[in-house]
């Protein structure tokens, strides 16, 4: 009940398309979902967050749409760049705990 | 931009030796954890730590594992008898409030690799 379930694993985008990454929760008390960008080498990095009192979020390319009643969230990128191409994680936060449970990871490639 | 940083970048050990693993948080951070990351795997994690007690630990974090902040500046994770199979990057966050309320700031991680 605790997991996070995402999709795809891996993802190849021509330079300019929508990216689009899924995720999947059962924990009815996960209240808080950020997406982290990983590069080669590097920690995670938060990219955008969500709360459930809204459906989406957007911030410049990067907009979340979430699905309260379906128990899902999901990462468009619009115009995807090759400097997108990274690991995306999805993951989840109750209120009251201090652990984020992550996604499995989606290994994004835009081509040029 | 403040940094999380980790030291070593890599180690390597023999399977039963005791390794400890450091990391300097954002200097006004209060709340430091802990995760690991299988090869290819997803992070998972293993503990937070505020007020100089531990918060919350997962079922990975089990009685081979401690945490400590020894002074105002480091964090460290202390594995004491080494399996094969804690064989990951383990990456250290802090972050001002709780992971809740504000972003965690990763380091870069540490390779661990138990021969």
């Amino acid at each position: 009940q605790q997991q996070v379930k995402q999709s795809p694993q891996s993802l190849i985008v021509q330079k300019g398309g929508i990216s689009i990454i899924n995720c999947a929760y059962e924990n009815t008390a996960f209240d808080y979902f950020p997406w982290y960008q990983q590069f080669p080498g590097k920690g995670p990095a938060l990219l955008i967050a969500i709360r459930p009192d809204v459906s989406e979020k957007k911030e410049g390319r990067f907009t979340i749409s979430f699905n309260k009643s379906a128990k899902q969230f999901s990462l468009h990128i619009m115009d995807s760049q090759p400097g997108d191409s990274a690991t995306y994680f999805c993951a989840a936060e109750e209120t009251s705990g201090s652990r984020l449970t992550f996604g499995e990871g989606t290994q994004l490639t835009v081509n040029p | 931009e403040p940094e999380v940083t980790q030291t070593p970048s890599h180690q390597v050990t023999q399977m039963g030796q005791e390794v400890i693993l450091r990391c300097v948080p954002i200097s006004n951070h209060l709340y430091f954890y802990w995760y690991r990351q299988i090869l290819g795997q997803k992070v998972e994690f293993l503990v937070s730590f505020y007020n100089n007690e531990i918060s919350e630990k997962s079922e990975i974090f089990d009685d081979q594992f401690s945490v400590e902040r020894p002074d105002g500046s480091n964090f460290t994770l202390k594995i004491r008898s080494t399996k094969l199979e804690d064989s990951a990057m383990y990456f250290c966050a802090s972050s001002a409030e709780s992971s809740y309320n504000s972003p965690l700031h990763f380091g870069n991680g540490t390779r661990l690799t138990v021969t």
